[in-house]
């Protein structure tokens, strides 16, 4: 298993550029979410999913769509790229929706927008 | 919601012991979390505690009061490849793993 996947690793845009973040798990989990992580901080919530077809906001959903068409993908899209948006971003996986499931985390993109 | 404190660095020296603390608030509890961070990569996964007391994995062992609202990490003869980043994260009640809440972080530097 490759576990769970993300690309690209680095990314520069300018402002009101767009783009997509790609991730991807191999291990059929339901769950799927996007963190961003900014420096000294800790992790915040953007979006996530439960399931294919189901998504939904967390903490900071603004300026960013997320859509899950399979299990394995959950690509998150920034839609008018912004300098508040530079961040390291981290896609994570749980097996189901059980409390006691844990995050398997990708190893992150990390974006600069200038 | 959700409020979480952390101290924001430590120091400790290989072979000692060290306790990292996390207390939090919440308007429901459902788990607390502990992950480990090194610099440059993501979060993996320590600890995980939903009931009073002490869970113990190894070198690493992480203890839970409800009551208190207050968890810590305690981390036995110290490495130094245990410099990394602790994260504490809490789970409110009735919800998955993707809407943990997570606290800054707590930076150790391990020292020779």
């Amino acid at each position: 298993n490759a576990g769970v996947t993300q690309t690209p690793k680095f990314q520069v845009l300018k402002t009101g550029q767009s783009m997509t973040l790609q991730c991807a798990q191999d291990m059929n989990h339901e769950y799927m979410s996007w963190y961003r992580q900014d420096p000294g901080m800790g992790l915040r919530l953007i979006h996530y999913s439960v399931g294919a077809g189901i998504t939904d906001q967390g903490e900071v959903p603004n300026g960013y769509n997320v859509s899950r068409s399979t299990t394995e993908d959950f690509p998150l899209r920034l839609l008018s790229a912004a300098p508040s948006q530079t961040s390291v971003y981290f896609c994570a996986s749980s097996r189901t929706s059980a409390n006691t499931d844990t995050q398997y985390f990708g190893p992150g993109t990390r974006l600069t927008v200038l | 919601g959700q409020n979480i404190d952390q101290p924001t660095e430590m120091t400790a020296t290989e072979g000692a012991i060290v306790q990292i603390n996390c207390t939090y608030q919440t308007s429901g509890f459902n788990g607390l979390f502990w992950y480990q961070q090194h610099a440059g990569e993501a979060p993996t996964f320590l600890s995980y505690n939903v009931l009073d007391g002490l869970e113990e994995k190894g070198r690493f062992s992480s203890f839970l009061s409800r009551s208190k609202g207050y968890s810590y990490l305690l981390l036995k003869e110290l490495q130094m490849k245990d410099s990394a980043s602790y994260l504490c994260a809490v789970r409110p009640y009735n919800t998955n793993a993707g809407k943990s809440t997570f606290g800054d972080g707590t930076t150790l530097t391990v020292k020779p």
